[in-house]
Order: C-alpha cells, then structure tokens, then sequence
C-alpha cells in the first residue's frame, strides 16, 4: 500500500541553525502539508501546497519557514534559524484532492522529531 | 473562531463498546475525520463524513449532524491494541486545511 516518508526520523540541532525536514509523498496526490505537534499538544496545521505554491499558511508559518517540491517525489520544509520553540514532531501529508469526498483523505507520514538545543 | 472539543480521556473494558463523542465549531465544514494515533506515531486515517448519517467500516462507525456540529466515533469489540489517541479533525476551508481536536486518549484495560 502505497504510503508517505520522511526523513530524518528524528533531528537535532542547535538554536539558530537551519534544518530541512523532507517528505515523499504518496506518488499520485496533488496536494500536500505539513504540519506540527508540539509533545502533549494537538495537532496543528502549517501549510498546504498545491501546483508548484502555497495554498494556504497558518500563523505559525511565518518568514522562518520555507516549502518547496524541489523535484517530482520531494517536498521539503526548511525551517530557517531554529527557535527551542520550534521543537515538535512534523508530519507531513498528502491528498488525492479536495473535491468534498473520500479522495479529500490526507494520509501522514511517520513524522520527523526535531529537537532544537 | 475554531473550536473542535472531545473528551480528553476515556477508559473502557476489553470487548466492550465505547463512543467518543466531538462537537465542533468551524468557519467552514468540508468534511470531518476521525484518525488514531498511538504515542510517539503519526494519525493514521479512520473515517470519513461529508453528509449526515452513520458511516460503517468493520469495528468502527462514524456518525455526522451537520446541524448540530456533533460527530461520535463508535468502537464495538475492543481490543487492547485500540488503546491510543483518537483525533476529530474538519476539512474548513477550500484547500483542505485540516483543523484538530485535542484528542481523546483511551485506554483499554482487561
């Protein structure tokens, strides 16, 4: 059954670094997002994209963060200068399409822990 | 606003029947999933409503009231292994921007 990756599992680094999160998605979905989990809190949105932009953005996605599907498999999320708020678990998620039925199912991936020192 | 509030835990016997109930408050409403989630793992996908109505899939149903803001989540023969979070979440908005409950945690005991 086809799924969504990503990798690093789990990465650190230190305050003020830039990491790069990256996914690839389920190979025939058009529409992709990442979102975060802070340990002990619930899931929230940060992103959606769609034909090669930005769809839609939550507050939490401010200038520090980046997006893009540097090839026709990736879809990475840069997070620029790493704040220790900015650790939580990012999971990324993908979506056949956004027509009101079944295909508008975003399946995610196991998550990419990042832990900023 | 948005608002989506479930249970924050429920606790229920082996091969018993338990609801987990969600109300929700959005700006937009496109459809409302259910996901599991065990500890330290991504959601993984249980239901689907768009209309109102009770939704079957094996062990699990789902029911949706539009009108009412209020969906359950119904698990009949509980297993150990159901024990995890259980996330209510609302399609709002036209790009499919998926919107969280804080989750429910059961747990399944003997």
């Amino acid at each position: 059954e086809p799924e969504v990756t990503q990798t690093p599992s789990h990465q650190v680094t230190q305050m003020g670094q830039e990491v790069i999160l990256r996914c690839v998605p389920i190979s025939n979905h058009l529409y992709f997002y990442w979102y975060r989990q802070i340990l002990g809190q619930k899931v929230e949105f940060l992103v959606s994209f769609y034909n090669n932009e930005i769809s839609e953005k939550s507050e939490i996605f401010d200038d520090q963060f980046s997006v893009e599907r540097p090839d026709g498999s990736n879809f990475t999320l840069k997070i620029r200068s790493t704040k220790l708020e900015d650790s939580a678990m990012y999971f990324c998620a993908s979506s056949a399409g956004t027509s009101g039925s079944l295909s508008d199912t975003q399946y995610f991936g196991p998550g990419t822990r990042l832990t900023v020192l | 606003g948005q608002n989506i509030d479930q249970p924050t835990e429920m606790t229920a016997t082996e091969g018993a029947i338990v609801q987990i109930n969600c109300t929700y408050q959005t700006s937009g409403f496109n459809g409302l999933f259910w996901y599991q989630q065990h500890a330290g793992e991504a959601p993984t996908f249980l239901s689907y409503n768009v209309l109102d109505g009770l939704e079957e899939k094996g062990r699990f149903s789902s029911f949706l009231s539009r009108s009412k803001g209020y969906s359950y989540l119904l698990l009949k023969e509980l297993q150990m292994k159901d024990s995890a979070s259980y996330l209510c979440a609302v399609i709002s908005g036209g790009y499919n921007k998926l919107i969280f409950g804080a989750g429910t945690r059961l747990a399944v005991h003997p």
